[in-house]
């Protein structure tokens, strides 16, 4: 079975913080493909990264990085410094195998205040 | 590059009415594109697959009659509610994935979705 799980349903921090969103997966699959994306008030989903699962090198873009671990199945997402535009529900997702649809977590509602 | 329309962003609409919305892929080809539905505060839930040029692939519960699926080229997929009910009313988004190639990166690319409201 896959299955993407976000324990974190709603994380607050003030501006400036940093914060981590986690994202455990679950696949028997040896290759697969992991994603985050975010979805600002506005609704529509931004891609932010892909994840293929022979590259376990960890990433970094500006504020934004990543900790893929497959000893613990788990691609976490950090933001340095974080703005009130960062504000948004984050999702992580899932591609195994022959399968061509995205296994989602439930999504972490993200608020950065002031 | 990689961007993905979706009209309309937001429609009323009578019970009873069909409801057409549109996803182009506007700077690649998109064999493959994806309809999903977005409830309050939940997940996406795929809805269906649609394959260019054959038939959608409907995710087990969702009714095909209710909700038509065509994708008759490369870059344009339209959804279809057919005589829509208050129970639909819903967030609607289209994704695309980019023509399977060596240089594809097997990444959906989301439309700004459609928030359908019916009477």
């Amino acid at each position: 079975a896959q299955k993407v799980t976000q324990a974190q349903t709603e994380i607050s921090v003030v501006e400036k913080e940093d914060v981590t969103l986690d994202c455990v997966y679950e696949t028997r699959d040896t290759t697969y493909y992991l994603f985050w994306y975010k979805q600002p008030p506005s609704g529509e989903l931004v891609f932010l990264i892909r994840r293929n699962s022979f590259d376990e090198q960890n990433e970094i873009s500006g504020r934004y990085s990543w900790n893929f671990q497959k000893s613990t199945s788990s691609f976490n997402f950090t933001i340095t410094a974080s703005q009130v535009v960062d504000s948004a529900v984050y999702f992580c997702a899932l591609n195994a195998g022959n399968n061509r649809k995205l296994i989602w977590g439930l999504g972490t509602s993200l608020a950065v205040n002031p | 590059g990689a961007v993905v329309s979706q009209h309309p962003s937001w429609v009323i609409c009578k019970s009873g009415t069909s409801v057409k919305i549109e996803c182009r892929s506007l700077d690649f080809q998109a064999t493959t594109m994806f309809w999903y539905r977005q409830f309050p505060k939940q997940s996406l839930m795929l809805m269906a697959t649609s394959n260019e040029g054959s038939k959608a692939t409907y995710e087990q519960g969702v009714e095909k009659d209710k909700f038509l699926i065509n994708h008759a080229s490369l870059t344009l997929s339209t959804l279809t509610v057919t005589s829509a009910h208050p129970e639909d009313s819903s967030f609607y988004i289209c994704s695309a994935r980019e023509q399977l190639s060596r240089l594809a990166k097997n990444i959906q690319y989301f439309g700004a979705g459609t928030r359908l409201s019916v009477l």
